[in-house]
């Protein structure tokens, strides 16, 4: 099935430092999921975009749907170790399917 | 509200054997979808289910099959395993199929 162009597909960073990923699509998506998951266990829903140019915050995430309506972006903050992990976009068109990034690996060096 | 069950947690079969995966949505939902999640192929779509109707079905051969019942539990069967078939096994529910989705925490299905 078709998957969203996610990226960067890893990242090492500090402790404390802000991080971005995005995703892509060629499509046109009427909704954005964001989640993050922990080895072994199933994606955890983080932040719900539904219009166009929304910008929505979790605590230190934050989350926009593009404009364009092909991307939205994922940022976190001052991030901290438990924020390791692998996050996934995931994008809703016009129908009853959710298609999938390839998922970002975060690793956070204390 | 509890969240998203899944049965078992953890599975090993042998190949040819059938495996039968359960879903319990969140109270309320009505909206279940299974997917396939392995290294090599990320997540991947098997089907959706809404009222007891499925409603999509993504590229997967016919040993993967489904149900869902009147109070939105939902089965999904693996007949004539094959060794590919090793992954986690992650069940979602849904309000609605177009509404946000959250996920169980998967059953980790072992063919050797």
């Amino acid at each position: 099935g078709q998957q969203l162009n996610q990226s960067p597909q890893s990242m090492f960073i500090q402790e404390g430092e802000d991080v971005s990923m995005n995703c892509t699509s060629s499509s046109i998506f009427n909704t954005w999921l964001w989640y993050k998951q922990d080895p072994g266990e199933g994606p955890v829903l983080l932040i719900a975009l539904y219009k166009a140019g929304e910008l929505t915050s979790n605590g230190r995430l934050t989350a926009q749907f593009g404009i364009t309506r092909k991307d939205s972006f994922l940022n976190i903050s001052a991030s901290i170790p438990s924020d390791v992990g692998i996050y996934f976009c995931a994008g809703l068109p016009v129908g009853y399917q959710f298609y999938f990034g390839t998922g970002t690996s975060l690793t956070v060096i204390p | 509200k509890a969240g998203v069950t899944q049965t078992p947690r953890y599975l090993i079969k042998t190949r040819g054997q059938q495996v039968t995966l359960s879903c319990s949505p969140i109270s309320g939902h009505r909206s279940v979808s299974w997917y396939q999640q392995t290294p090599g192929q990320g997540l991947q779509f098997l089907f959706e289910y809404f009222s007891e109707t499925q409603r999509n079905k993504g590229n997967f051969p016919g040993r993967f099959s489904g149900r869902q019942f009147s109070n939105s539990r939902s089965e999904m069967n693996v007949s004539t395993l094959e060794l590919g078939d090793s992954a986690l096994y992650l069940c979602a529910s849904s309000l609605y199929a177009n509404t946000e989705a959250f996920f169980g925490q998967g059953t980790r299905l072992t063919v050797v």
